[in-house]
């Protein structure tokens, strides 16, 4: 069964300093990965897919994510984060065999000023 | 225009009561989801349809019961609403059944609160 784990909670981070999410997936074969977005009050907006090719993948509002196959991990990344960025973000994944997206528990990201 | 759009947002309703929550998506796609999220804002499936047709039906209570009209359509019809049932509702939509290979694109949610 495949299954993510998304280690941290709830991460704080000042204004403009880089930002990693942490996320772990377990599946047998190549997975496909995702990370949406979740505001307060808000539904799930997707930031970035990674289905085969390049490993690091671009998303929107200058995310990326990096898919290392040998670490089981698929980290979204941001250089600069603004207060904007503050939200829940999800790590989720799919595969072949399986209809629907199995979801992380979810980070909380909070952004000081 | 909103992709997935789902009614009502916010719903308070007394245990034993029967709720409706309605979802629409204008996107043509032949697959529709509902998803649970709950207070540890943990995401999971519940069922997914495909042109009408029931594909997942995830060990959920039969007190839920899913209704697709038509492939633009999913609802979720819950029956004698117990405590536990508060949660946030996702309705979602994709191109078709292969999960792996399309987005899911997700309604903004309904807040449903059984007191």
């Amino acid at each position: 069964a495949q299954s993510v784990t998304q280690p941290d909670i709830h991460i704080t981070v000042s204004e403009g300093a880089s930002l990693e999410l942490r996320c772990n997936y377990s599946y047998g074969a190549t997975p496909y990965l995702f990370w949406y977005v979740q505001s307060p009050g808000q539904g799930l907006q997707l930031l970035l897919k990674y289905f085969s090719g390049d490993t690091l993948v671009q998303g929107i509002k200058g995310f990326e994510a990096e898919f290392k196959r040998s670490q089981s991990s698929f980290n979204l990344r941001k250089p600069s984060v603004h207060w904007s960025d503050a939200a829940e973000y999800f790590c989720a994944v799919g595969s072949a065999g399986r209809r629907a997206l199995t979801f992380g528990s979810g980070t909380r990201l909070q952004v000081q000023p | 225009d909103t992709a997935v759009s789902q009614t009502p947002k916010y719903l308070v309703t007394q245990m034993g009561n029967d709720k409706s929550i309605k979802c629409e998506q204008n996107l043509g796609h032949d697959t529709m989801y509902w998803y649970k999220q709950d207070s540890k804002k943990f995401l999971k499936i519940m069922f997914s349809y495909n042109n009408k047709e029931l594909i997942i039906n995830e060990t959920v209570p039969n007190r839920f019961s899913p209704k697709s009209p038509d492939k633009a359509h999913l609802n979720l019809h819950i029956n004698s609403l117990e405590l536990g049932d508060s949660a946030v509702y996702f309705c979602a939509s994709s191109q078709d059944l292969t999960a792996a290979g399309n987005t899911i694109y997700f309604g903004e949610g309904s807040w449903l609160t059984v007191v």
